[in-house]
């Protein structure tokens, strides 16, 4: 079975910190993401990486940013944490494959417990 | 732009009645991937199916069945003779496809979930 692992399920910091939410996959995925998910909005996502050291924006990064050093390994930053981020939020994993000619988006993304971040 | 729209916000039903949960998508593409997920209280999203858009066979797996058409971008997801295991958030998502997407991550529009309460 696919593991994607975050490293707190509860995270309380203060406004103006810098945070950092770790995420690891045991499944040599070449995608990860980073969504948060708040009530009545779903899960957006952040930012995502598709390779080692490779990362792109996605629907709302203003306020963050990542690191992709290893593999397995995806990290989300608050550079200066504001009460506007406190969210629950979930990490996830996939593999790259194309589908026979229907083109690669295919694989179904895991998904970690997620980490319910606080900003007081 | 994608979009994917889940218009019941909250679902009520006692165990063993059916109840479908409705999913209207947009996109542009011609090739794209339609996925449904559940979330039960302790947060993880875990992954129920997977469609391509060339494949508009109906899919029954067990207690749970899916309608895709096209003609009216819809996927909608029916549990028959729901159980209380059944309550939890489903989400309905879509993926573009393409073997360049970026490098090959699928991004993933979420809709803003549906909450299933089955009662005893």
């Amino acid at each position: 079975d696919v593991k994607v692992t975050q490293s707190s399920r509860y995270l309380v910091k203060r406004t103006g910190e810098k945070v950092f939410l770790e995420c690891v996959q045991d499944m040599d995925h070449e995608n990860m993401f980073w969504y948060r998910q708040d009530p009545g909005l779903g899960l957006r996502l952040i930012y995502f990486s598709y390779d080692v050291k490779m990362k792109e924006k996605g629907d709302i990064p203003e306020g963050y940013s990542v690191s992709r050093e290893k593999k397995e390994r995806f990290s989300l930053i608050l550079e200066s944490a504001s009460t506007n981020q406190t969210s629950m939020y979930l990490c996830a994993s996939s593999f790259f494959l194309e589908d026979r000619g229907l083109g690669s988006g295919n694989q179904p993304q895991h998904f970690g417990d997620g980490t319910r971040l606080s900003i007081l | 732009a994608q979009k994917v729209t889940q218009a019941q916000t909250e679902i009520s039903v006692v165990e063993k009645e059916d109840v479908t949960l409705d999913c209207v998508y947009e996109t542009r593409d011609t090739t794209y991937y339609l996925f449904w997920y559940k979330q039960p209280p302790s947060g993880e999203l875990v992954f129920l199916i997977r469609r391509n858009s060339f494949d508009e066979q109906n899919e029954i797996s067990g207690r749970y069945s899916w309608n895709f058409q096209k003609s009216t971008s819809s996927f909608n997801f029916t549990i028959t003779a729901s159980q209380v295991v059944d309550s939890a958030v489903y989400f309905c998502a879509l993926s573009e496809a393409g073997p360049n997407l970026t490098g090959g991550g699928n991004k993933l529009t979420f809709g803003t979930g549906t909450q299933l309460k089955v009662e005893l």
